[in-house]
């Protein structure tokens, strides 16, 4: 399978705990997004790599999260002392390139946090 | 900032039936305009795409046009299927920027 893999696809933590989600794009893409999507709402961005760069934050990305992309393969994304509105599905994409380009989706990460 | 604004659902239409999803987009300058569908259990799925204005995408039947005097991208398709059940997400990229800004999505039945 060459798409956009997600790993875990459902993670239950406790408040407070901390959350590492992995994410392997297609393997030629040099663009990575991450995105998290609440219930009834679109995806909302929350940082990007252009190979092992981080080029952009968002400001709902708070100091608890961090993101990594090291040797521009692969990406991390860590929560740190989790909260309940942290809960949503945290989604990966990759691109060949840059605006205009077709993002190609994973199936996300489903956090819940108790 | 940049901002997508979608119809809201839900959609029931009967099959065979038009369908007209509104999109409108507030951005600076001339962004690039998406529409994106997740059907049911599936992660999303570029529907279509277009890039400058008056240009017009379509793929499967569906079809929309960029707006720029209206700043609209509203989806279309003349006669809907059952398998077109989804939710369909409107989105916007700034030129030179990678990043995705999406509508709240619209949720589609089409009954046979």
């Amino acid at each position: 399978d060459t798409g956009v893999s997600q790993d875990p696809r459902h993670k239950i933590t406790k408040r407070g705990q901390n959350v590492t989600f992995r994410c392997d794009p297609i393997s030629e893409h040099n663009r990575l997004y991450w995105y998290r999507q609440t219930l009834g709402q679109g995806p909302e961005f929350l940082t990007y790599f252009q190979n092992e760069a981080q080029l952009e934050k968002s400001r709902l990305l708070s100091d608890r999260f961090s993101a990594e992309r090291p040797k521009g393969s692969f990406s991390t994304l860590e929560i740190q002392r989790t909260e309940q509105g942290d809960s949503a599905m945290y989604l990966c994409a990759s691109s060949l390139g840059s605006g205009g380009d077709e993002q190609f989706f994973g199936p996300g990460t489903r956090l819940t946090v108790l | 900032g940049d901002s997508v604004t979608q119809m809201e659902g839900p959609v029931t239409l009967s099959e065979e039936a038009f369908l007209t999803i509104n999109c409108t987009y507030t951005a600076t300058g001339y962004p690039s305009l998406f529409w994106y569908v997740q059907y049911p259990g599936e992660g999303l799925q570029l529907l279509l795409k277009a890039t400058k204005a008056d240009d017009k995408g379509s793929n499967k039947g569906f079809e929309a046009t960029y707006r720029k005097e209206t700043t609209s991208f509203h989806l279309e398709k003349g006669s809907v299927q059952v398998s077109d059940s989804a939710v369909y997400f409107c989105a916007l990229s700034r030129r030179g920027e990678g990043q995705l800004t999406f509508g709240s999505g619209t949720q589609l039945t089409v009954l046979p």
